[in-house]
């Protein structure tokens, strides 16, 4: 079974810096190109990140670039997402999810951010 | 980026009716639109890729349709376990985009 499991969530204040880590099983991560979703409170899903299966390439959305860095671990099979300057806008739940050619097919259970002074 | 316009944000039905959920695209990303379900205490669920092609453990009574830039979500008879939010998504290019949600409520 496909399990995705988010850590590192918490309060932080406007400015200073997080680490998401996403750990997975029951398949080959390796194989798999790797994303971060988020979902700010009472609004809908907004994709964040995407990074290749062997890390070569990734991808942001234009509100994190030079803020937050996607990276990978194949040997630990594990994702993270490090989170530097952070706004009160990047308060949100943030979900990891396996990227098959843009179709995340599935999703951890997330884990929640909350920048706030 | 593209824009997806989901419709309508909220949806009430009986148990055994169908209902259809609508998401434009702001230009066309030929067929590669998504579904997802999401509900409480659960992973999100992917439902449909590629516009029409059920995700393995879907359901038959979904079913997707639609390429260029008009999609629709239609789910026949619908059971107690279906009624959660549903979102629809690009996958043609980068950034992906999602549409804004349709909450789907018993009536």
């Amino acid at each position: 079974e496909v399990q995705l499991v988010e850590s590192g969530g918490g309060l932080v204040q406007p400015g200073r810096s997080l680490k998401l880590s996403c750990a997975a099983s029951g398949f080959t991560f390796s194989d798999y190109n790797m994303a971060w979703v988020r979902q700010a409170p009472k609004k809908g899903l907004e994709w964040v990140a995407t990074i290749s299966y062997d890390g070569s390439s990734t991808y942001y959305r234009d509100s994190v670039k030079g803020r937050f860095t996607i990276s990978r671990d194949n040997a630990k099979s594990t994702l993270y997402l490090q989170m530097d300057s952070l706004r009160s806008e990047d308060t949100a739940t943030y979900y990891c999810a396996t990227d098959a050619t843009g179709v995340m097919d599935a999703w951890g259970q997330g884990a929640s951010v909350t920048v706030s002074s | 980026d593209v824009q997806m316009t989901q419709s309508p944000s909220y949806l009430a039905a009986s148990p055994g009716e169908s209902v259809s959920i609508s998401c434009k695209a702001s230009k066309s990303i030929n067929t590669y639109l998504a579904w997802y379900q999401e509900k409480p205490g659960k992973t999100n669920k992917l439902l449909i890729y590629s516009g029409s092609t059920l995700q393995s453990g879907t359901p038959s009574r979904f079913s997707g349709s639609g390429s260029g830039t008009d999609f629709t979500l239609t789910i026949r008879s619908l059971e107690p376990e279906d009624f959660a939010v549903y979102y629809c998504q690009q996958h043609n290019e980068y950034p992906l985009t999602f549409g804004s949600g349709t909450k789907l409520e018993i009536k």
